[in-house]
């Protein structure tokens, strides 16, 4: 069965300063990973994902993610964080194609608090 | 542009009436799924469909019925069994053969009990 964790419930941060929310995983074989943002009363919205390739993925709004294989993680970063970057974040994860399930599993979520 | 429609954004019911809530989305995405949002306890599944006609029980699918008679419509229906409903709902939708693009999410209903 496939799994994430979220270990922290909260995360907060001075405006200006980097950003890490953590994400570890388990899936058997290679993962699909994703992170999604969600702001209040609204939907899930897709930051990234990593596929295959570089370890380090870019996406929306400067976010990036690092994907470790050794210590099954996806952290996911931010060099300077915005007020407008408080919201919940959700990491998810499926296994490859042909590995079994193709529906996401996703954590429970980290919300993040950014002080102005 | 594609996407998800859920209505309505906020419904009230009252204790014992069954509600319906609406999913529908133009992507030609073959799943769909429901799923139910409480504060600390992240994305709970109710309810998925991977084909017209076809769905099976999510996490937590007591007090709740779904129907999938087209593939762009994946309505909820919130019964008078559900004890708790008051939460959040989030409908998804995804192509399984293109699992690199993850899910699409609607805008959520909440649905609260008066």
């Amino acid at each position: 069965a496939q799994s994430v964790a979220q270990p922290e419930d909260q995360v907060n941060v001075a405006e200006g300063n980097p950003l890490t929310v953590k994400c570890t995983y388990s899936v058997s074989g290679n993962p699909y990973l994703f992170w999604y943002v969600q702001y209040p009363n609204r939907g899930l919205q897709f930051l990234l994902k990593y596929i295959t390739g570089d370890n380090l993925v870019k996406g929306s709004y400067g976010f990036e993610a690092e994907f470790n294989k050794s210590q099954t993680s996806f952290h996911l970063k931010k060099p300077s964080a915005l007020v407008s970057d408080s919201a919940l974040y959700f990491c998810a994860v499926r296994g490859a194609p042909g590995a079994g399930s193709y529906q996401l599993t996703f954590g429970k979520g980290t919300k993040l608090s950014v002080i102005p | 542009d594609g996407g998800i429609t859920q209505s309505p954004k906020y419904l009230f019911r009252k204790e014992g009436q069954n509600v319906t809530l609406s999913c529908e989305q133009n992507l030609n995405h073959d799943a769909m799924y429901w799923y139910r949002q409480d504060p600390g306890q992240g994305l709970r599944l109710i309810y998925y469909s991977q084909i017209v006609n076809d769905f099976q029980k999510g996490d937590i699918a007591e007090g709740y019925s779904v129907s999938r008679e087209k593939k762009e419509s994946f309505p909820l229906t919130v019964t008078s069994a559900q004890k708790n409903p008051t939460a959040f709902y989030l409908c998804a939708s995804s192509a399984p053969g293109q699992g690199a693009r993850g899910y699409t999410f609607g805008s959520g209903t909440r649905l609260t009990v008066v």
